[in-house]
């Protein structure tokens, strides 16, 4: 089962940053959060992740709390091209397989 | 640099029929994995396979087997096809350690009637 609880689905406005939130309640210390996207019926691509410290690279910024139970994926400036299913992955670094949730259907709005 | 290629895009099956979906990657990737997504849903492990030589169950093992073949190629195999295994089906490589990510072939539609 997937360790992760995300909203269903959400709207922004073009040009808006886009704050997606995860829950990770049960995360251990040797799990990272993964966050991947699925544009339309492509396969998944993945965005960003981290384990504790912040990170940020040209696609987005990831936000984790100082407890691990949550984060947020933020898009800056989101864009139409943004609008896609948004994944949020715990997944121990051990591990060889990656479990996906149901994930929050973003939907950008013009 | 291909990256993950996946043949065929389109399959139609009878109930019954059997089929093999292949996958190759070549990012010169250690773990290789199946997913199927059916409509409006996430995707689901179905099998992986950490390195050459070895695979592993995921969510939904039922009524697929595969096949390592070489580093580069991973195929999945329907014995007999029912029409529950009606979905797209995605392959995946990714190199192995803590940070590593998954890379995406374009999938595999399936129909079974």
């Amino acid at each position: 089962d997937a360790k992760t609880t995300q909203p269903t689905s959400m709207d922004c406005a073009e040009g808006r940053a886009a704050n997606l939130p995860c829950n990770h309640s049960t995360i251990s210390g040797n799990e990272y959060v993964y966050w991947y996207r699925q544009i339309h019926s492509q396969g998944p691509q993945y965005i960003i992740h981290g384990l504790k410290n912040n990170e940020t690279n040209e696609m987005a910024s990831l936000i984790i709390t100082e407890d691990r139970k949550s984060s947020t994926l933020i898009l800056p400036h989101a864009t139409l091209r943004d609008t896609a299913v948004y994944y949020c992955i715990v997944r121990d670094y051990r591990d060889d397989k990656i479990i996906f949730g149901k994930g929050t259907r973003l939907h950008i709005l013009p | 640099n291909a990256g993950v290629t996946q043949t065929p895009k389109f399959q139609v099956l009878k109930t019954g029929q059997s089929m093999t979906l292949q996958c190759a990657q070549d990012m010169n990737h250690n773990s290789m994995y199946w997913y199927r997504q059916d409509p409006g849903m996430g995707l689901r492990l179905i099998y992986y396979s950490a390195s050459e030589g070895t695979t592993d169950k995921g969510e939904v093992p039922n009524g697929y087997n595969v096949s390592r073949l070489n580093k580069r190629e991973f195929s999945l195999r329907l014995e007999s096809a029912a029409p529950s295994q009606t979905s797209v089906y995605f392959c995946a490589s990714s190199a192995q350690g803590a940070t590593d990510t998954q890379y995406f072939g374009p999938g595999t539609r399936l129909t079974v009637l």
